[in-house]
């Protein structure tokens, strides 16, 4: 059980466009999610916490217009890169919370040219 | 969070068992101290977690020393895929936060 998925597993797009990643809670829900992105032998760095049905809280740093999150569902929360650069090309990860454990996707490659 | 020191990088041969350490000398008395693993392009991996005592599950134990000071990640008999790099993490129980992970220990398993 505590199966968290990410879709796409990796996405190219354009500098300029933007690129949603979806990420689902498979087997149980989760009233939090959290966004992380991780460069290149680097760490995991939160990026935002999502709250179903409320705004995200965005750490500080994180441009809250270019990275939107959407958490509409117990078991679905988006992110949105809007206007992508290469400097947002990394590894974005989701992880979701039930009780006291949180579980984590598999993880979004996302190469922005 | 307390702040938790891992060494950068460990290496062990393969069917031996490896020790990862973890200082934690700040930690709180609510705290617990996770440990979560992450294979090379892959999400973490939850591994084991404990407040004071000795904790063993079907892929690690961990020994908490009893100043609670610090601990030791213990994966009993390491296997090539136990590659990865090993994050100690301490946290309340139940905390409504995300995750900080530090640099954590890259384990190398030798064959």
């Amino acid at each position: 059980g505590a199966v968290v998925s990410q879709h796409p597993s990796w996405v190219i797009c354009k500098s300029g466009t933007s690129v949603k990643i979806e990420c689902r809670s498979l087997d149980f829900q989760a009233t939090t999610m959290f966004w992380y992105r991780q460069f290149p032998k680097q760490s995991l760095m939160l990026m935002a916490t999502s709250n179903e049905g409320s705004k995200a809280t965005y750490e500080q740093g994180v441009e809250k217009d270019k990275f939107l999150i959407n958490h509409a569902s117990l078991t679905l929360s988006t992110l949105t890169v809007t206007s992508a650069h290469p400097e947002d090309s990394s590894f974005y990860i989701c992880s979701a919370r039930t009780g006291d454990e949180q579980y984590f996707g598999p993880g979004t490659r996302l190469t922005v040219t | 969070d307390a702040k938790t020191t891992q060494p950068p990088s460990m290496d062990c041969a393969e069917g031996r068992a490896a020790n990862l350490p973890c200082n934690h000398s700040t930690i709180s008395g609510n705290e617990y101290v996770y440990w979560y693993r992450q294979i090379h392009s892959q999400g973490p991996q939850y591994i084991i977690h404990g407040l004071k005592n000795n904790e063993t599950n079907e892929m690690a134990s961990l020994i908490i020393t009893e100043d609670r000071k610090s601990s030791t990640l213990i994966l009993p008999h390491a296997t090539l895929r136990d590659t990865a790099v090993y994050y100690c993490i301490v946290r309340r129980l139940g905390g409504a936060d995300g995750l900080t992970f530090g640099k954590g220990t890259h384990l190398i398993i030798q064959p």
